[in-house]
C-alpha cells in the first residue's frame, strides 16, 4: 500500500528536550511538507523540501529544523528554542511532475511538551 | 490569514444540502478542498485547476471563481459520516511551491 506514514502518533516531551517526529512516504513524490495545526486552527507550513538536500523555511520555521538526506524521508527536528511546541503536527507530500497540485497527508503526530 | 473561510461552524440536519465559501484577495493557480476528521489527516476531496471549473465528486460539488480569488464546496443531501473541519488550500500563481491553507469549517450533522 503506498502512503504516507508519521510515527509515533502521540508523543510526550519535556520542556526543554529536542524531539524528531518521523515522516516517511512510498508514493515516490518529490515534495514534502511539514505543517503545524492548533486546536480549532487551520495548517501553517513549517517547512517543505522539492529534492534531496533542498529545503525551504515556511511561515513558522522559528525553533524548528529538517532534513532530507532521502527522498522518501522528511523528519523534522522540534528543538528547545520553539517556545510553544504543543500541537498536532502534520506531513504531506506532492508529485512535482504531472501538473498535480495536490498534497497528500499522513495521520500526524500529536505532540504534548510537558 | 489569506484564505478566509465562512462560515467557521455549520450544524445542519441530515439529508439538508450546504455550501462552504472560501474568498481571498490574492489570485490563486489552483485551489483545493480537503475533509479532515479529529486527530486524523486532511483528506483531499476535490481540486480545481481552471478559472471558472466546477467539479463534482458524488455529493460534493466545487467551483473555481472567474477571477481565481474564491470558492465554494457544496454537499448536497448531508449525511453524518460528513461531520469533520472542511478546508480549502491553494497555491499562488507567482509561487506555486506553497500551499495557503484557509481557517476552516467545522461541520455537524445531525441525524
Amino acid at each position: 500500500d503506498g502512503g504516507i506514514t508519521q510515527s509515533p502518533k502521540y508523543l510526550f516531551r519535556k520542556e526543554g528536550q529536542n524531539v524528531t517526529l518521523s515522516c516517511e512516504q512510498n508514493l515516490n513524490h518529490d515534495a514534502m511538507y511539514w505543517y503545524r495545526q492548533d486546536p480549532g486552527q487551520g495548517l501553517r507550513l513549517i517547512y517543505y523540501s522539492q529534492i534531496v538536500n533542498d529545503f525551504q523555511k515556511g511561515d513558522i520555521a522559528e525553533g524548528y529544523s529538517v532534513s532530507r538526506e532521502k527522498k522518501e524521508s522528511f523528519p523534522l527536528t522540534v528543538t528547545s528554542a520553539q517556545k510553544n511546541p504543543t500541537a498536532f503536527y502534520l506531513c504531506a507530500s506532492k508529485p512535482l511532475a504531472g501538473g498535480y497540485n495536490e498534497q497528500f497527508f499522513g495521520p500526524g503526530t500529536r505532540l504534548t511538551v510537558l | 490569514q489569506l484564505l478566509e473561510q465562512s462560515p467557521q461552524f455549520l450544524s445542519i440536519q441530515e439529508g439538508e444540502n450546504l455550501t462552504v465559501y472560501c474568498n481571498s484577495s490574492s489570485v490563486f493557480s489552483s485551489l483545493q478542498w480537503y475533509r479532515q476528521e479529529p486527530g486524523e489527516g486532511p483528506v483531499l476531496l476535490i481540486a480545481l485547476y481552471k478559472a471558472g471549473e466546477l467539479t463534482s465528486n458524488g455529493r460534493l460539488t466545487a467551483q473555481f471563481g472567474i477571477t481565481r480569488k474564491d470558492s465554494f464546496l457544496n454537499i448536497s443531501a448531508s449525511i453524518p459520516s460528513d461531520v469533520g473541519i472542511y478546508f480549502c488550500a491553494g497555491q499562488l500563481k507567482f509561487n506555486g511551491n506553497q500551499f495557503y491553507f484557509g481557517t476552516g469549517t467545522s461541520l455537524t450533522v445531525i441525524p
